[in-house]
């Protein structure tokens, strides 16, 4: 099945400062990457996501960018506010019969003001 | 349109009870999953739900059962509770086809197992 690795586990930046949390996924069918974002105590949201056949993404402050070949994609952050800080989930799913998400490990990410 | 619920929010078992987690939607979304979440541990798949009638194992799906008898509901349940089955427990549901595959999560129920 799909292994989702994240990386970092923890990450700190200056209010204003880029942040960049980076995935990996295994399974080369997966065509699906969503990140989430969740808040101390809240469910988890979708803040954007990306189809295998696009390349990069952007919503306002927030990218993604995918690399099918090395099978990783990132999130970036830029002008990062206090209000970014909270826990964030990259998933890969495939399109198979049940098209299931896979989740990395979560980065808290913490903005320092 | 109330999107994912769950109830209750909080429990709090003692070993070898047993509980029901509920969860319903009402954006007839196909699919539903359960997810347990641990600390350091992200999102891990219990169990997952193609349709009404039909389910399927997850990731860690010992000691835990569901059922699909409607579109709208996917009730887990907890045979015999354990102190390893302490975590938040979040139901998910999200549409079959594209382009929206969102899924969206209920608000999660806090388990603590005695």
């Amino acid at each position: 099945g799909e292994n989702v690795e994240q990386h970092p586990s923890t990450l700190s930046v200056q209010e204003g400062d880029s942040a960049v949390i980076k995935c990996t996924y295994s399974d080369s069918a997966s065509n699906y990457f969503p990140w989430y974002k969740q808040e101390l105590g809240k469910r988890p949201q979708l803040i954007i996501d990306i189809r295998s056949n696009v390349g990069e993404k952007k919503d306002q402050r927030i990218a993604v960018t995918l690399n099918k070949t090395a099978k990783h994609f990132s999130l970036h952050i830029t002008e990062t506010q206090p209000e970014d800080s909270a826990v964030y989930f990259c998933a890969a799913s495939s399109s198979g019969s049940a098209r299931q998400l896979t989740f990395g490990s979560g980065t808290q990410l913490t903005v320092l003001p | 349109n109330a999107g994912v619920t769950q109830t209750p929010k909080f429990q709090v078992l003692k070993t070898g009870q047993s509980m029901t987690l509920q969860c319903a939607q009402d954006m007839n979304h196909e699919y539903m999953s359960w997810y347990r979440q641990d600390p350091g541990m992200g999102l891990r798949l219990i169990h997952y739900s193609v349709g009404a009638g039909i389910t399927d194992q997850g990731e860690v799906p010992n000691g835990y059962n569901v059922s699909r008898s409607t579109t709208e509901d996917f009730p887990l349940r907890l045979l015999s509770a354990a102190p390893s089955q302490t975590s938040v427990y979040f139901c998910a549901s999200r549409p079959r086809g594209k382009p929206n595959n969102e899924q969206f999560f209920g608000p999660g129920t806090r388990l603590t197992v005695l």
